[in-house]
């Protein structure tokens, strides 16, 4: 069964601190890993997908990257308006049903103090 | 443009109630899916529809859960006899197309009392 586990659960740091979060999975093949944003009471909010190990992508303050066990969101210099919680989702290369679903981690919910 | 959209945003029902959910998806995307997300938890495969028919809905936890995208365009997910545990965050998403990225609407909070 394709697992997703992101750690810490939370994560507390100031303004100007860089840190990483962490993202393992398990799959039966990967099509890809996809990183979202979340804010309180909205929809999760794209940010990248990453699809083969040693893939690399960034987007302001955050890059994301790949292994063949797991992903790290790096997040540089953090502002407090990238609070949010962070999900990692990954989908199996699969044949016929199962194939286009996203199985989720439960998040880690950063938090940035000025 | 405009991105996937969910009505109602919130619904509180009583137990044993029926319930309909709808969304809207991004206009010209052929993929749906439903989600659902508990507090504090990652959303959590419901049903995936490509065009008008369900293509996956695995993820439907009984038969009192059912999901329908009659003309490959807007969806709407009915929830029967509605219980206490099926209160979460319903969320819906459209792909372009099955491989693609998937975006997601603001959900459905729905609250079973």
């Amino acid at each position: 069964e394709d697992q997703v586990t992101q750690s810490p659960e939370a994560l507390r740091l100031q303004e100007g601190e860089s840190s990483s979060l962490n993202c393992s999975y398990t799959v039966s093949g990967l099509r890809g890993l996809f990183w979202y944003r979340q804010d309180p009471g909205k929809g999760p909010e794209f940010l990248f997908t990453l699809y083969s190990a040693g893939e690399e992508k960034e987007k302001e303050r955050l890059k994301a990257t790949l292994t063949k066990k797991e992903s790290f969101l790096h997040i540089t210099a953090p502002k407090p308006e990238d609070s949010a919680t962070y999900l990692c989702a990954v989908q199996a290369i699969l044949s016929g049903a199962g194939a286009q679903k996203l199985v989720f981690g439960q998040g880690t919910r950063l938090t940035i103090n000025p | 443009g405009a991105g996937v959209s969910q009505t109602p945003s919130n619904k509180v029902t009583e137990k044993g109630k029926y319930v309909e959910l709808r969304c809207d998806p991004i206009s010209g995307h052929t993929a749906l899916y439903w989600y659902r997300q508990s507090l504090g938890q990652g959303p959590e495969f419901l049903i995936y529809f490509q065009g008008t028919g369900a293509a996956d809905d695995s993820g439907l936890p009984n038969d009192r859960f059912f999901a329908v995208r009659p003309e490959g365009s807007v969806s709407t997910l009915k929830i029967q006899r509605t219980e206490r545990g099926d209160s979460a965050v319903y969320l819906c998403a459209s792909s372009l197309g099955p491989n693609n990225e998937q975006f997601f609407g603001p959900g459905t909070r729905l609250t079973v009392l």
